[in-house]
């Protein structure tokens, strides 16, 4: 079964740091660009940041470069998402998905359930 | 423009046919993908590269594209269609970004 399940979301202080992690279990992770969406409470989904098959390349919306770091262990099929400088803004269900990366298209077929990112004092 | 704009919500009788669109300028050279989520779910891919559907997704969904617009169709909707609807594609006013646009809540009467 093609699965994949968030895990390290919680309550924390802005200015605050978590990681979050998500396992990947029944597909070929290392084909896999693997990327994470968040969703604010009431609101729509919003790009975070999406990693290459090979984790040598990563990319991030502007309201999380420079604050968060994605990055991949394809030994242990595992997608992280190191937080820090937390916001209250920030806080949302945090997914992470997956799928094939062509020159123009994206279409990710796999996603958890998610993991949610309080941030507040 | 990086964005992708969609209509807030959309309603269709069951069994008649929706379109659902999402424009942007970035949908000129690059496809579309189409997410649905119900409430409390997660999102699920429904169409992708255009009009492609994944394993197990009904063939009453189909996508399009024509100039700056992406379309999603749903031909004969049923009750459990009745969802937010998200299109996703490149931001190209940034290099190597990814945008969804603003969703669209399906309600099916």
């Amino acid at each position: 079964e093609v699965q994949v399940a968030e895990s390290g979301g919680g309550l924390v202080q802005p200015g605050g740091s978590l990681r979050l992690s998500c396992a990947a279990s029944g597909f070929t992770f290392n084909i896999y660009a693997m990327t994470w969406v968040r969703q604010a409470p009431g609101k729509g989904l919003e790009w975070v940041s999406t990693i290459s098959a090979s984790g040598v390349n990563a990319y991030y919306a502007d309201s999380a470069k420079g604050r968060f770091t994605v990055s991949r262990d394809n030994s242990k099929n595992t997608l992280y998402l190191q937080m820090s400088g937390l916001r209250v803004d920030d806080s949302a269900v945090y997914h992470c998905a997956g799928g094939v990366v062509t020159t123009n298209s994206y279409g990710m077929d796999v996603w958890g359930q998610g993991t949610t990112v309080t941030v507040s004092s | 423009s990086s964005e992708l704009t969609q209509d807030p919500a959309v309603s269709v009788a069951l069994g008649q046919t929706v379109r659902i669109v999402c424009q942007g300028d970035s949908l000129r050279t690059n496809y579309a993908s189409w997410y649905q989520q119900r409430p409390g779910q997660a999102p699920v891919l429904v169409v992708y590269h255009e009009n492609n559907r994944p394993p197990g997704i009904p063939d009453r969904f189909s996508g399009s594209r024509s100039g700056d617009t992406a379309s999603l169709t749903i031909t004969g909707p049923q009750a459990e269609d009745e969802a937010d609807y998200y299109c996703f594609s490149r931001d190209i006013s940034h290099d190597h970004h990814w945008v969804f646009g603003g969703g669209t809540k399906l309600t099916v009467l």
